[in-house]
C-alpha cells in the first residue's frame, strides 16, 4: 500500500462521541486526501491536504475536520459522531510533480457509528 | 449537475473474452482520466491514467481509450481471467491549475467485474 498506514483499522463508536483517525506516510508526498467510501456513492472526498498546516474542504466536508502538523500525518476528526458518518474512510497520497499524479491509497478504516 | 457514471454496475463475462468497461461524464473538462482497481476490503490501486490529449493507452492487456467529445472513456481487459475480478473505478482529475494547488480527484461509482471460468 505505498507505505500508507491507517489507524484504527476498525472502530466501533457511540453517537456523540468525538473520533480521530490517523493517516501515516512514509514517501514523504506533499499532497493527502481523506475520503468515505459508501455502497452507491463511491468515493467521495472529504478534505484534503497540500503542504503542513495547509488544508481544504472536499465535497462532503461537513462534520469532518483535519489536521496536518507535519508531512507524515494526516489526521481526520469527527468531532461529534453520527450514524451517517458509519463508512468506510481512505487516506490518499499523491505527488503531483511526478508524471500522472496517480494517488495511492492506505488500506482503510471501517468505523461504525451505533 | 456534474456527474460521472459508470455504466454498469456489474458486470459477468467468460474466462479469455474481452471486458469493456464504460465511463461517462458530465459537466467536467478534466485534464486526465484514470482506472483504478479495487479488491474487497482493500483501498483502490491505481492502473492507467490517459491525458486529455490521448485518444488510447495501453498498459499489458488493458487498454484505455478517451473521447473527450463525447465524454466518454472505455477500459479493456482483454484475455481476462479469474484473477481480474474485482471492482474497477473511474475518475477525472479536475485540476485547472496543476502548479497552484493539489489535483482533485472525483471517482465514479464502480463497476463490479466478474470474469468466470
Amino acid at each position: 500500500d505505498a507505505g500508507i498506514t491507517q489507524s484504527p483499522r476498525h472502530k466501533v463508536t457511540e453517537t456523540g462521541t468525538p473520533v480521530t483517525l490517523r493517516c501515516h506516510q512514509t514517501e514523504n508526498h506533499r499532497y493527502m486526501y481523506w475520503y468515505r467510501q459508501d455502497p452507491g456513492h463511491g468515493l467521495r472526498l472529504i478534505h484534503y491536504s497540500y503542504g503542513v498546516k495547509d488544508t481544504d474542504k472536499g465535497e462532503v466536508s461537513d462534520g469532518y475536520s483535519v489536521s496536518r502538523s507535519k508531512t507524515e500525518d494526516f489526521l481526520l476528526t469527527l468531532e461529534s459522531a453520527t450514524s451517517s458518518q458509519t463508512s468506510v474512510y481512505f487516506c490518499a497520497i499523491s505527488d503531483r510533480y511526478r508524471e500522472g499524479y496517480e494517488q495511492y491509497f492506505g488500506p482503510g478504516t471501517r468505523l461504525t457509528v451505533t | 449537475s456534474q456527474k460521472i457514471e459508470q455504466n454498469s454496475e456489474a458486470l459477468n463475462i467468460q474466462e479469455g473474452k474481452t471486458a469493456t468497461l464504460t465511463c461517462n461524464y458530465t459537466n467536467y473538462s478534466p485534464a486526465y482520466l484514470q482506472w483504478y482497481r479495487q479488491d474487497p476490503g482493500r483501498g483502490p490501486v491505481f492502473l492507467l491514467l490517459i491525458r486529455e490529449n490521448e485518444k488510447e493507452k495501453r498498459k499489458e492487456r488493458l487498454k484505455v481509450t478517451f473521447d473527450t467529445t463525447l465524454k466518454q472513456s472505455l477500459f479493456h481487459i482483454t484475455a481476462s481471467q479469474p484473477a481480474d475480478s474485482a471492482t474497477y473505478l473511474c475518475a477525472l482529475d479536475i485540476t485547472l491549475h496543476p502548479y497552484s494547488s493539489a489535483s482533485k480527484i472525483i471517482f465514479g461509482s464502480g463497476t463490479r467485474l466478474s470474469i468466470r471460468p
